[in-house]
């Protein structure tokens, strides 16, 4: 079976500042990766994957994560925050192979001007 | 391509009652899953339908069905509704194939049990 913890529930950040959404999981057998947005009133958006290659991985719009295996780890990091990503984050995990995502509790991050 | 979609988007109801809610997938994608969300649990996977068949299935109980047609449209049915099912409910849809990951959500349906 899969977890995912999000370390922090809510993120407060002002604009163009940088920000790390941390993210850690638990599986026993090799998994794939994956940062969801959610905007208020909508369903998810995915924002990144890791599946193989790369430990690094990015976004179109400026995000990027980090798959450290080691670490058991998949940090969402973006370097200069805008008012338009204020919105809930979700990591979530599947084993490879699997449809079934598994979630953790989100974070929400807030931009303050 | 158009994205996924569900319906309907928002229905009120009644303890005791039943619902169905329907969702369509993105053209070519032949698995469908079905995600709860509510503020206290947060996201959780109901089931995943592949070719007309359940292929995986969540810690639900019974009440909560699905089906997948052939055209891989699939419906969501909870029968003896309780307030504790209101929530909105996510449709994924995907290739299905186990190099393939990734996963495209519908906007929801947001159920409220009264």
């Amino acid at each position: 079976a899969q977890s995912v913890t999000q370390l922090d529930s809510q993120v407060p950040v002002f604009e163009e500042a940088p920000v790390e959404l941390r993210c850690n999981y638990s599986s026993s057998v090799s998994v794939y990766l994956f940062w969801y947005v959610q905007y208020p009133n909508q369903g998810l958006q995915l924002l990144l994957k890791y599946l193989s290659g790369s430990t690094l991985v990015e976004s179109i719009n400026g995000f990027e994560a980090e798959f450290n295996k080691s670490q058991t780890s998949f940090h969402l990091r973006k370097p200069s925050v805008h008012i338009s990503d204020t919105a809930e984050y979700f990591c979530a995990v599947s084993a490879k192979g699997a449809q079934k995502l598994v979630f953790g509790q989100g974070t929400r991050l807030t931009i303050n001007p | 391509k158009a994205g996924v979609t569900q319906t309907p988007r928002y229905l009120i109801k009644t303890r005791g009652q039943q619902v169905t809610l329907s969702c369509s997938p993105i053209s070519g994608h032949r698995s469908v899953s079905w995600y709860q969300q509510t503020p206290g649990q947060g996201l959780q996977f109901l089931f995943e339908y592949f070719s007309e068949t359940q292929r995986n299935k969540g810690n639900f109980p019974g009440r909560f069905s699905g089906r997948q047609f052939s055209n891989s449209r699939s419906e969501m049915n909870v029968s003896t509704l309780e307030l504790g099912d209101s929530a909105l409910y996510l449709c994924a849809s995907s290739l299905g194939r186990p190099d393939i990951g990734e996963q495209y959500f519908g906007p929801g349906t947001r159920l409220t049990v009264t």
